[in-house]
């Protein structure tokens, strides 16, 4: 099956510092990748939709200059948190649609990455 | 636009019994209902997913979910759960994006 994988899995910052989330489609192309924020047993906020070679697409509310957001190829996206303060640690999931997908084709989720800004 | 409600913060049940999950749909459209589980600190993983055709579909660990028109329901299904199944659930619907519902936990009690 189409496998997702993000790096790191678990980061620790200090307020101020910007952190860099990698989010890899590891067997498939993917044309469109997603970034979620999840708080604790709550459901994914969806933050941006990132298409290869394009700028991202924000979702109402979520800072583009904060959450930067490159999807250079169409096997990588990265999810940029700049100048990280507290209220940024979150869980934070990336998802890849296949390039042959079309509408309702699934994403493939990746492990997800745990921040934490001290 | 689609969205997707799962009526229940939390379903309990024994290890052996039945589990439904709730889901329910808005659509304007055909619906393109999913459902996923959550492990602690895990990403999603997929279970099933409904396009057309048969209103009963099967999916991953003995899941299945039903597709119901007339009430707008696509709830998630198993016959005899088991303790590792303890998880959270989403539904989801598919326009392009995906809309989740806001999660049910499970838990199964041995």
């Amino acid at each position: 099956g189409a496998v997702v994988s993000q790096h790191p899995s678990r980061v620790i910052c200090k307020s101020g510092t910007s952190v860099k989330i990698e989010c890899r489609s590891l067997d498939f192309q993917a044309t469109t990748m997603f970034w979620y924020r999840q708080f604790p047993k709550k459901s994914l906020m969806l933050m941006a939709t990132s298409n290869e070679g394009s700028k991202a697409t924000y979702e109402q509310g979520v800072e583009k200059d904060k959450f930067l957001i490159n999807h250079a190829s169409l096997t990588l996206s990265t999810l940029t948190v700049t100048s990280a303060h507290p209220e940024d640690s979150s869980f934070y999931i990336c998802s890849a649609r296949d390039l042959s997908g079309s509408l309702y084709n699934e994403q493939f989720f990746g492990p997800g990455t745990r921040l934490t800004v001290l | 636009a689609q969205s997707v409600a799962q009526p229940e913060d939390q379903v309990n049940v024994a290890e052996g019994n039945p589990l439904t999950v709730k889901c329910t749909y808005s659509v304007s459209g055909n619906p393109y209902l999913f459902w996923y589980v959550q492990y602690p600190n895990r990403g999603l993983q997929f279970l099933l997913k409904y396009i057309t055709g048969d209103n009963l579909v099967k999916g991953s660990y003995g899941f299945e979910a039903e597709f119901n028109k007339s009430q707008t329901s696509f709830h998630l299904k198993k016959p005899s759960a088991l303790v590792s199944d303890s998880a959270l659930y989403f539904c989801a619907s598919n326009d392009y994006k995906l809309s989740f519902g806001a999660g049910t936990t499970v838990t199964v009690r041995a």
